[in-house]
Order: structure tokens, then sequence, then C-alpha cells
């Protein structure tokens, strides 16, 4: 069975940093790509990140971009986010989610999220 | 950056009923096109990808259809557990975009 657990949520001010990670299980982590997506409070879905399978390229879109690094260890089956200068608009519930594997334009599994709160 | 629009906002119908919701995008995806359900407190779910795949142990009732920029999600026999937020998302080009969403609701 798939599973991804995400971890590393919580209250945090504006300008600093926090990193979140998820624990892959139940498939060949290293054969996927992966990636976050957000979702603020009551509010929609926003794509945040994709690594691919050996980590050599990333993807943000420019609401990320420079200050959001997604990372991957594949010997621990696990992926990260390292969140910088954090804004009141981060605030969402950040979901780790898999990519299909032949048509990488999807996301075919979801954690269950963690929350990260940004506020003074 | 392709811009997703999704309609209607929200929905109700019976029990047994047919919805369809739509999604167009500001530009031509290839088929690129996934559909997802959440429910509320849950992480979203997959339904279709690539347009119409079916994504396994998905119920047969759900369908999707579209090409180029317009793309449709059908319920068919409308269920009680198909009360939810349906999202469609593209997947052709970064960044990923999603539409707004469909508050589906049972009359």
């Amino acid at each position: 069975e798939v599973q991804l657990v995400e971890s590393g949520g919580g209250l945090v001010q504006p300008g600093r940093s926090l990193k979140l990670s998820c624990a892959a299980s139940g498939f060949t982590f290293s054969n996927y790509y992966m990636a976050w997506v957000r979702q603020a409070p009551k509010k929609g879905l926003e794509w945040v990140a994709t690594i691919s399978t050996s980590g050599s390229r990333t993807y943000y879109p420019d609401s990320v971009k420079g200050r959001f690094t997604i990372s991957r260890d594949n010997a621990k089956s696990s992926l990260y986010l390292q969140m910088n200068s954090l804004k009141s608009e981060d605030t969402a519930t950040y979901y780790c989610a898999r990519l299909g594997l032949r048509i990488r334009g999807y996301f075919d599994y979801w954690g269950q999220g963690v929350m990260v709160t940004v506020s003074s | 950056d392709i811009q997703m629009t999704q309609s209607p906002h929200s929905l109700s119908a019976s029990l047994g009923e047919t919805v369809s919701i739509e999604c167009l995008a500001s530009e031509g995806i290839s088929n690129y096109l996934a559909w997802y359900q959440q429910k509320p407190g849950k992480s979203p779910q997959l339904l279709i990808y690539y347009a119409s795949s079916l994504q396994d142990g998905v119920p047969s009732r759900f369908s999707g259809s579209g090409s180029g920029t317009q793309y449709s999600l059908k319920i068919s026999n409308m269920q009680p557990e198909d009360e939810g937020v349906y999202y469609c998302q593209q997947g052709y080009k970064y960044p990923f975009t999603f539409g707004s969403g469909t508050k589906l609701e049972i009359k």
C-alpha cells in the first residue's frame, strides 16, 4: 500500500524558515517524480514544487521560486521541502504527492497533509 | 502560465442523477488533464488522468472526456459518497495549474 506521511509543520514567524519531510513507503520511491502541493485555508490547490527521480531536476512556480527548495533522499525514501523567508501567504496545508510513473503530469497518491501557519 | 477555468462553481444533484463539470484551459494541453475529488478534511484523490483514463479503484460511474482546451468530468448515477469538491489540473506544462474547484452537493 502506498503511504506518504508528512511531518514538520507548525507555527512560524514571517521571515523565518521551516523544513517539511515526507516519508514514503509501499512503492519504489526512486522510480517516481515527487511533488509538494499546498492548499490555503478554505482555498483551492496550488502546485509548489516537483523533483525528478535523481533529484537533478526541480521545478517551482514563481510564487515560491528562490525561497523554497525541494530535495529527496532515495536511500531513506524521503522527500523534503525547505521553506525560507516565509510569508503569511504561505500559510496552508502542504501535501506530499507522487507523480504518475509514465505520464508525469498528474498526482496519483497524496499524503494526509501538514499544516504550516506563518504568523507573528 | 496556463489558466484553468472550471465551471460551475457549485451544483447540487439528486441521487441517481448525472452531472457534468467543465474545465477550459487557456491553451491546448494535449489531454494532460486530471480530475480530483476532495472531501472535507481529507486530501485530494485522483479520479481521472490523461483526460479519460480511470484511476484504479475509482467507480466506473466517473468518466472524463475532452481534447484541446475543453474537458469535462461526468458522474453518472450520483451517490451520497460523491459529495465533495472536484478540481481539474493541467499537467502539460510547468507550472502545473488547477481549476478553482466545483462543490458538488446532494439535493
